[in-house]
């Protein structure tokens, strides 16, 4: 399996409710970062956090860090339809650092009206 | 500032033709990055630039794609001799301080061989 794998693969969900993505990962990182897809668009940087923080938020999106477990999240609180998209976890390898991130298969997440 | 630019936003090759894919970084930033999506797919690295040099291209298949990114003008991604399994979604990426601090994407060129 690949660096970088979200779960779940495709989430459907209600506007108003919560959404979790999760992303694990198989070595050892700087850190990890979330985008965002619409489809047909490029990528939209999220949140960054680093490998010695736990827990991030920003305005409505809360992402947590585990580098024991090698996981992330990453909450969507009081979804709305217009956060429809792709969510992909991308990690700064400490083998690679600095030369590229590496991109989960990521999240298709819809927020039904 | 307009952002990360690429042109064409989409283009069709007949297999065995040249495709050329275009991106200019956002200004301030030196580094540019390829990626390759594949439908319902993550994307893929393919080469990490800065100006008149190629950093890290292991992610290029060996023969047929090329990167440059002259002093000048904008990072060219060149595929020679494209064949069907080229169609995919090519994204560039640039970062004023590199990949650690993150990215900001163009909205890719999509290639389509027929």
């Amino acid at each position: 399996s690949q660096q970088g794998e979200e779960d779940p693969q495709a989430l459907s969900i209600q506007e108003g409710e919560n959404a979790t993505m999760n992303c694990s990962y198989k070595t050892s990182i700087n850190n990890l970062q979330w985008y965002r897809q619409n489809s047909g668009r490029g990528l939209v940087h999220l949140i960054l956090i680093r490998s010695n923080e736990r827990e991030k938020h920003s305005g409505r999106l809360r992402v947590t860090l585990d580098t024991s477990k090698k996981s992330s999240s990453l909450l969507i609180t009081a979804s709305r339809a217009a956060d429809t998209a792709s969510y992909f976890c991308a990690t700064d390898l400490k083998e690679t650092s600095g030369s590229r991130l590496t991109f989960g298969e990521g999240t298709q997440l819809t927020v039904n009206p | 500032n307009a952002g990360v630019m690429q042109n064409p936003r989409h283009l069709v090759r007949r297999r065995g033709q040249e495709a050329r894919l275009r991106c200019s970084p956002m200004k301030g930033h030196s580094h540019v990055y390829w990626y390759r999506q594949l439908p319902e797919e993550g994307l893929k690295f393919m080469v990490y630039l800065q100006k008149e040099n190629i950093i890290d291209e292991s992610g290029m298949p060996k023969e047929r794609f090329s990167a440059e990114f002259p002093k000048e003008g904008p990072s060219i991604l060149r595929i020679q001799q494209v064949v069907r399994g080229d169609s995919a979604a090519y994204f560039c990426a640039s970062s004023e301080l590199g990949a650690t601090y993150g990215y900001t994407f163009g909205s890719g060129t999509r290639l389509t061989v027929v």
